[in-house]
């Protein structure tokens, strides 16, 4: 089983839409939880960071359930500038500043 | 302020050369992460570098991979006899600390084709 599991994708969603990616994580001992997003041929950045309580960040609410090991990010009110892939990232709880990183699910938002 | 910069940004090498990748890391940030992508899949772990050490090397995939911090800022990762499973992204990120809840900002990577 892969360390970090991410929905395959690909989403193909219109304007203004809704869309939610999963991510599962196989170490419990995990402390830190991360979205990255990579566009086409460039380097990943930061999206936003996972907290326990949840958080949001104007259209990106990003949730961790711990009990499941999951992870998971909602867009709403998607825009074409969101097309993007999106990385779940999960730092190992063995060796802490390791960053594992998801295979990555691309999605494209149209008009 | 300038970001991670890695050199070269293409690199053409032929089966079973050797290369040297260069990673110049945001100053004042002490850890530093070497991964590798290929195409349609996320980053994979190959080193990360706490000050001059390295912290987890678990990911380099054999004895030819080498990467050395010496000063603690700039980093070279170098690949033996190369092969064509060698082809790749080689991304290089650096944080201000090692606890892995600080950002990681990456570099636009080193893309490496063996022929």
């Amino acid at each position: 089983r892969k360390e970090v599991e991410q929905d395959p994708g690909p989403f193909n969603v219109p304007e203004g839409a809704t869309v939610a990616f999963n991510c599962t994580y196989s170490n419990s001992a995990s402390q830190s939880f991360f979205w990255y997003r990579q566009d086409c041929r460039k380097e990943p950045k930061l999206l936003m960071s996972v907290y326990s309580s949840g958080n949001e960040d104007g259209r990106f609410t990003a949730q961790l359930n711990r009990a499941s090991q999951y992870i998971s990010l909602l867009i709403r009110d998607s825009k074409l500038s969101d097309s993007a892939t999106y990385l779940c990232v999960v730092n190992s709880g063995t060796s802490y500043g390791k960053l594992t990183f998801g295979q990555g699910t691309i999605l494209t938002v149209h008009p | 302020g300038a970001g991670v910069s890695q050199t070269p940004s293409n690199k053409v090498t032929e089966k079973g050369k050797y290369v040297e990748l260069r990673c110049d890391p945001i100053s004042g940030h002490t850890a530093l992460y070497w991964y590798r992508q290929s195409l349609g899949q996320g980053p994979e772990f190959l080193i990360y570098f706490q000050g001059t050490g390295a912290a987890d090397d678990s990911g380099l995939p054999n004895d030819r991979f080498f990467a050395v911090r010496p000063e603690g800022s700039v980093s070279t990762l170098k690949i033996q006899r190369t092969e064509r499973g060698d082809s790749a992204v080689y991304l290089c990120a650096s944080s201000l600390g090692w606890g892995g809840g600080t950002e990681a900002f990456f570099g636009q990577g080193t893309r490496l084709t063996v022929v």
